[in-house]
């Protein structure tokens, strides 16, 4: 079975902090995504990248950035939080499209900014 | 751009009931259509898919079928368990190299014994 894992289930940050979210998938998958989910608006991408080093934002990209300097490993960074950024994020990989068109979703993490 | 509509929740039913979700897209070509789940505390679990015009997807009871003509692909369930309780969400591959998606903004479903 695809295994993604993310390194926190839970997380309490001050405003203004610098925050780090890892994100694991342990099958060799080339894309991975970092989503962060809100009631009512449904799961929206904030980046992903289809390859070692390569990225692309997504839809809401602002206030964040990544790293990706390892296959299995993609890292979300929040350079300075906000209340704003308080959520549940979610990570997720998926082979190339010739392979499996679905993506494979960790647990999630649920940051709070106070 | 491409888009999901999905009925807004929450759904709430006794066991045994018949369940559908409403799920409808805008898209250009031949998108992949999803349903995935996701039970309390818990990320997203892929349901079921459907890659084709006329295609149903089907898993642990749940049915949805792609319509081409009337851009749907909605979910059914012939009879509902409480541990049906969940929020779903419709899904569309967007074209291109990655896998993309773009999802609804889910529905929780309570089901009540």
């Amino acid at each position: 079975d695809v295994k993604v894992t993310q390194s926190s289930r839970y997380l309490v940050k001050r405003t203004g902090e610098k925050v780090f979210l890892e994100c694991v998938q342990d099958m060799d998958h080339e894309n991975m995504f970092w989503y962060r989910q809100d009631p009512g608006l449904g799961l929206r991408l904030i980046y992903f990248s289809y390859d070692v080093k390569m990225k692309e934002k997504g839809d809401i990209p602002e206030g964040y950035s990544v790293s990706r300097e390892k296959k299995e490993r993609f890292s979300l960074i929040l350079e300075s939080a906000s209340t704003n950024q308080t959520s549940m994020y979610l990570c997720a990989s998926s082979p190339p499209p010739g392979q499996a068109y679905e993506q494979y979703f960790g647990p999630g993490t649920r940051l709070t900014v106070t | 751009g491409d888009s999901v509509t999905q009925m807004e929740g929450p759904v709430t039913l006794s066991e045994e009931a018949f369940l559908t979700i409403n799920c409808t897209y805008t898209a250009t070509g031949y998108p992949s259509l999803f349903w995935y789940v996701q039970y309390p505390g818990e990320g997203l679990q892929l349901l079921l898919k459907a890659t084709k015009a006329d295609d149903k997807g089907s898993n642990k009871g749940f049915e949805a079928t792609y319509r081409k003509e009337t851009t749907s692909f909605h979910l059914e369930k012939g009879s509902v368990q409480v541990s049906d309780s969940a929020v779903y969400f419709c899904a569309l591959r967007h074209g291109g190299a990655t896998n993309k998606l773009i999802f609804g903004t889910g529905t929780l479903l309570a089901v009540q014994p």
